[in-house]
Formats: C-alpha cells, structure tokens, sequence
C-alpha cells in the first residue's frame, strides 16, 4: 500500500496558486518525498523531491513540515496544461515507487 | 537522447498467447522498471533491474518474466496473457551514482488489451 493520502481531486483557476497537499505520518528517517504527475495518458513526469528543507524549482516548490508528516506541492502560478494527476510518493532511493491513486488536479479557466 | 522508448505502443492479444513489451533507454541508466496501471488506478511495479544482469521482482510479478542482458534494454515477456493484464505498461529508468535520487524518467507507455 502507499505511504501517502492525498485528496482525490483539486480545483484551481487559472493563473493561481494550486496548493496540493500529502500526509505521510509514517515516513522514516531517511525516506525522500517526491512529487510526479501523469498529463492525461502519459507516462509520469519529475517535478520535485525533498527531505526535510523545502525545495523549489522551476515547476514548483514543496513545503514539508518540520515533523516530516505531511507536505504541500505549490504550482505558483498554474496554467492549463498543469491539469494533471499529481501523485505523492515516499521513497528512500528514488526507484521502486508505490504509487498512490493521486490528486486530480482541474486547473480552471 | 531519445529518452525511454517502449513498442509497441497498441497491443491485443488472445487469452494463453505470449509476447514481449520492448523497453530501451540512450541515458546509460543502470536502473530500469516495469509498473502497470489500470483503469483510475496508481502505477504498480510489475520488475526491477538494478543493472546489467541482474532482476527482482515488485509488488505484482506473477505472469511476467524480465531479463537485462544489456544496460539499454528490459524487455517484458507475457508468459500466457490472461484478460487481468489488460492495462497500460510504462518503462522507467534513471541513473545511479554517489548521490542517492536520480529522476525516474517514464516511457510513452503500451497499451495491452487481452480478449
């Protein structure tokens, strides 16, 4: 089973801030947070990884909370073609992920 | 770098036929990995290869067979398709080095109907 619960489905409008949240109260020490999402069919995409610091890049930014139990996904400013399915998944090496059933995320015109 | 490319892309088969997914990857990436995904469903890890030679098996291996005699590629073999392994089969690889994360990079994925 995945380490992580996410809400099934998101709203956002166009323009701004999609806040995707993750708890993962069971995550261990040396266990990563990574964030990937699936456009449509496709195979799923790299967006962010993070420990315990926040991390931000040119997608997005992830927020963890000092407890590590649970974590926010920022797309700042989302378009269109960020409506996706955003998965959560916890993992200490990157490789044999188990993924959750994700957020639908519904960016609004 | 053409990235992770899977063929084919659309596949039917009869129930009890066999057959082999082709996965390939140019990034010389030492890991490689098969996941399905059904319908609203997450990614599920079918195999592994850690590196040339070397498998083991994920969450859901039963009725597949894998092998990695190169680092380029990971094929999947369909022993006797049943209609359960109706599903879309993604690829993925990513690197390996002194640092522990690489990015997973997915391939466009095939899609298996099983009649």
């Amino acid at each position: 089973d995945a380490k992580t619960t996410q809400p099934p489905s998101m709203d956002c409008a166009e323009g701004r801030a999609a806040n995707l949240p993750c708890n993962h109260s069971t995550i261990s020490g040396n266990e990563y947070v990574y964030w990937y999402r699936q456009i449509h069919s496709q195979g799923p995409q790299y967006i962010i990884h993070g420990l315990k610091n926040n991390e931000t890049n040119e997608m997005a930014s992830l927020i963890i909370t000092e407890d590590r139990k649970s974590s926010t996904l920022i797309l700042p400013h989302a378009t269109l073609r960020d409506t996706a399915v955003y998965y959560c998944i916890v993992e200490n090496y990157g490789q044999n992920f188990v993924f959750g059933p994700g957020t639908r995320l519904s960016v609004l015109p | 770098n053409a990235g992770v490319t899977q063929t084919p892309k659309f596949q039917v088969l009869k129930t009890g036929q066999s057959m082999t997914l082709q996965c390939a990857q140019d990034m010389n990436h030492e890991y490689m990995s098969w996941y399905r995904q059904d319908p609203g469903m997450g990614l599920r890890l079918i195999h592994y290869s850690v590196g040339a030679g070397i498998t083991d098996q994920g969450e859901v291996p039963n009725g597949y067979n894998v092998s990695r005699s190169t680092t380029e590629d990971f094929p999947l073999r369909l022993l006797s398709a049943a209609p359960s392994q109706t599903s879309v089969y993604f690829c993925a690889s990513s690197g390996s080095g002194d640092y522990n994360y690489n990015e997973q990079f997915f391939g466009p994925g095939t899609r298996l109907t099983v009649l």
